[in-house]
């Protein structure tokens, strides 16, 4: 099956930084790549997405780029703030077929942006 | 929309008690997910559906977790009999799942904090 890897466990970053979040997936198959945020006491929530006939994607200050050939993606965050201090999970998923939208999750970035 | 609604938030109960957990997926979804979360194992999946249907359980660790879907708009998560390792953060998630990829998005609840004494 599939296996994500998600690096780093944990990314201490000033405010106004940049913070990079690298995942790194094993099947091939995979063809949809989302990005979810979970903040304290919540679930997660999607943040941005990317699927395989798209290199990068970009929403304000996030965006995620995809690298098929190697099996990797990367979560950009430009001019951290204090607020996107949170949990993000990397994940892949065979879209469509009969996978149903199953996600394979990454094990999760602790992000603490100081001020 | 509500969102997916999980209950309750917090349950604490006695190692050998019953554990149920609810969840009401988002109207028109067609998939319903659980997920555990513990800081060992991070996010597992444990069990989904599609259209009422168990797909795949081959993430439930134990005869002692079931899960059923009585309908499309609610499901439960049993734990019979819990045990202290059973302590996790439960998460319900649901999507609209389709041939078009662009609705393929995984909608999570807040979650049920379960600890077992």
């Amino acid at each position: 099956g599939e296996n994500v890897e998600q690096h780093p466990s944990t990314l201490s970053v000033q405010e106004g930084d940049s913070a990079v979040i690298k995942c790194t997936y094993s099947d091939s198959a995979s063809n949809y790549f989302p990005w979810y945020k979970q903040e304290l006491g919540k679930g997660p929530q999607l943040i941005i997405d990317i699927r395989s006939n798209v290199g990068e994607k970009k929403d304000q200050r996030i965006a995620v780029t995809l690298n098929k050939t190697a099996k990797h993606f990367s979560l950009h965050i430009t001019e951290t703030q204090p607020e996107d201090s949170a949990v993000y999970f990397c994940a892949a998923s065979i879209g469509g077929g009969t996978s149903y939208g199953k996600l394979t999750f990454g094990q999760g970035t602790i992000l603490t942006v100081h001020p | 929309d509500a969102g997916v609604i999980q209950s309750p938030r917090h349950e604490v109960t006695e190692m050998g008690q019953e554990v149920t957990l609810r969840c009401k997926p988002i109207s028109g979804h067609n998939s319903l997910f659980w997920y555990r979360q513990t800081m060992m194992r991070g996010l597992e999946l444990l069990i989904y559906f599609n259209n009422n249907v168990p797909i795949d359980d081959s993430g439930m660790p134990e005869d002692r977790f079931s899960a059923k879907m009585p309908n499309a708009s609610f499901s439960t998560l049993k734990i019979q009999p819990s045990e202290p390792r059973d302590s996790a953060v439960y998460f319900c998630a649901s999507s609209l799942t389709s041939g078009d990829l662009a609705k393929n998005i995984q909608y999570f609840g807040a979650g049920t904090r379960l600890s077992v004494l």
